[in-house]
């Protein structure tokens, strides 16, 4: 029972650098979400995927790439970090019934 | 028309008192409003939520009241605990071709003092 699985759950970049991150859901959800939560901000929308085989853009995508690899996974990737990256970055999915389940959370800081 | 407006910033409450967090809209097409607890270290997870042809929604000490007209609502915690101490994150959702759409406010970092 473990809803939606976040890793790493921390990381350091230096600035230039690429990484994904991995997130995995087993509720059988049909959308999945990608949020960078930031002081003050809220949760903000990165990318999302409605259902297996289609993404699209959220609120903040720019320096951001996703693929949904299969019903269950939804990748995050930064081609190359920049220090406004430095966020907490979080995975949710949906079953399409307006409630978001949340994983707990990718804590990024690029140097 | 987008924003979800999330006041205050943060809140100190004591123990056994309430505490109030508002939230106000513009988008009319919004037609579901939950609201988050996030504790420290954790994702959000959903408290509790309201649909806009209801007025008022209690679960437990926590109650949502929604005035459609003025576009706002708020969370009431009634006889707070130091439990409840977290963040609390208001939220609106439309729908676009099937699509949830999510427009989250800006947090409220509540602490109650023992």
């Amino acid at each position: 029972n473990a809803g939606v699985t976040q890793t790493p759950k921390f990381q350091v970049l230096k600035t230039g650098q690429s990484m994904t991150l991995q997130c995995a859901q087993d509720m059988n959800h049909n959308s999945m979400y990608w949020y960078r939560q930031d002081p003050g901000m809220g949760l903000r929308l990165i990318y999302y995927s409605a259902s297996e085989g289609t993404t699209d853009k959220g609120e903040v995508p720019n320096g951001y790439n996703v693929s949904r690899l299969n019903k269950r996974e939804f990748s995050l990737r930064l081609e190359s970090a920049a220090p406004s990256q430095t966020s907490v970055y979080f995975c949710a999915s949906s079953a399409g019934q307006r409630l978001l389940t949340f994983g707990s959370g990718t804590r990024l800081t690029v140097v | 028309q987008q924003q979800v407006k999330q006041s205050p910033q943060s809140l100190i409450v004591q123990k056994g008192g309430i505490s109030i967090i508002n939230c106000a809209y513009e988008n009319t097409a919004f037609d579901y409003f939950p609201w988050y607890q996030q504790f420290p270290g954790k994702g959000p997870a959903l408290l509790i939520a309201i649909r806009p042809d209801v007025s008022e929604k209690k679960e437990g000490r926590f109650t949502i009241s929604f005035n459609k007209s003025a576009k706002q609502f708020s969370l009431h915690i009634m006889d707070s605990q130091p439990g409840d101490s977290a963040t609390y994150f208001c939220a609106a959702t439309t729908t676009t071709s099937g699509t949830y759409k999510y427009i989250f406010g800006t947090g409220t970092r509540l602490k109650v003092l023992a």
